[in-house]
């Protein structure tokens, strides 16, 4: 089975420090790794996937995140912080064997402070 | 390019009433899901579609029902509204490119049973 779990529904930083959105999953195959972002009252977009061709992937508005198979984590940075990352981030895993069935974390909002 | 259209963006209902949920994409994906987003949950899969006449269900299908009768379209039909089917409802598409599909989510749509 597939499961995806974020560490901390609300993380707060102060603008221009580093952002660490955490994300473990668990699967029985090779997975396919997302990372979505929800601003207030939208639809969720793709900030960046991990497809197995590099361990870190470099996605928009300057974040990041590094697939580690032995932690199996894929934790999304950023190093500086702006007012406009403020927003929820959902982690996503989907089995490599299988198109349809994405599976989500709870979320993560993120506040920056000014 | 419009991408994924939902309507309606807010609906209140009455329990036991009934309605349809529209989702149309044009972008020609072949794959379809409803969502539903609840505080602090994640996104669930409700049911989603491979291919015009073929759907399938997802994590959390009672209570509702699908037909894709079209690539384009994706409706998602509440029968008898209870107040447990309170949620955001996000329909999204995706096609299959390099192994690796994106979600391309609607603004998403705000159901109320009272």
């Amino acid at each position: 089975a597939q499961s995806v779990t974020q560490l901390g529904s609300h993380v707060s930083v102060s603008e221009g420090a580093l952002v660490l959105l955490r994300c473990n999953y668990s699967s029985s195959v090779p997975p396919y790794l997302f990372w979505y972002v929800q601003y207030p009252n939208q639809g969720l977009q793709l900030l960046l996937k991990y497809t197995s061709a590099a361990t870190l992937v470099k996605g928009i508005n300057g974040f990041e995140a590094e697939f580690k198979k032995s932690e199996t984590s894929f934790h999304l940075t950023k190093p500086s912080a702006h007012m406009s990352d403020a927003a929820e981030y959902f982690c996503a895993v989907r089995r490599g064997d299988n198109f349809n069935k994405f599976y989500f974390g709870s979320g993560t909002k993120l506040n920056v402070k000014p | 390019n419009a991408g994924v259209t939902q309507t309606p963006k807010f609906r209140i209902l009455k329990i036991g009433q009934s309605m349809t949920l529209q989702c149309t994409q044009d972008m020609n994906h072949n794959y379809m899901y409803w969502y539903r987003q609840d505080p602090g949950m994640g996104l669930k899969l409700i049911y989603y579609s491979v291919g015009a006449g073929i759907t399938d269900k997802g994590e959390v299908p009672n209570g509702y029902n699908v037909s894709r009768s079209t690539t384009e379209d994706f409706p998602l039909r509440l029968e008898l509204a209870a107040p447990s089917q309170t949620s955001v409802y996000f329909c999204a598409s995706s096609d299959v490119i390099s192994g690796a599909n994106v979600l391309t989510f609607g603004a998403g749509s705000r159901l109320t049973v009272l």
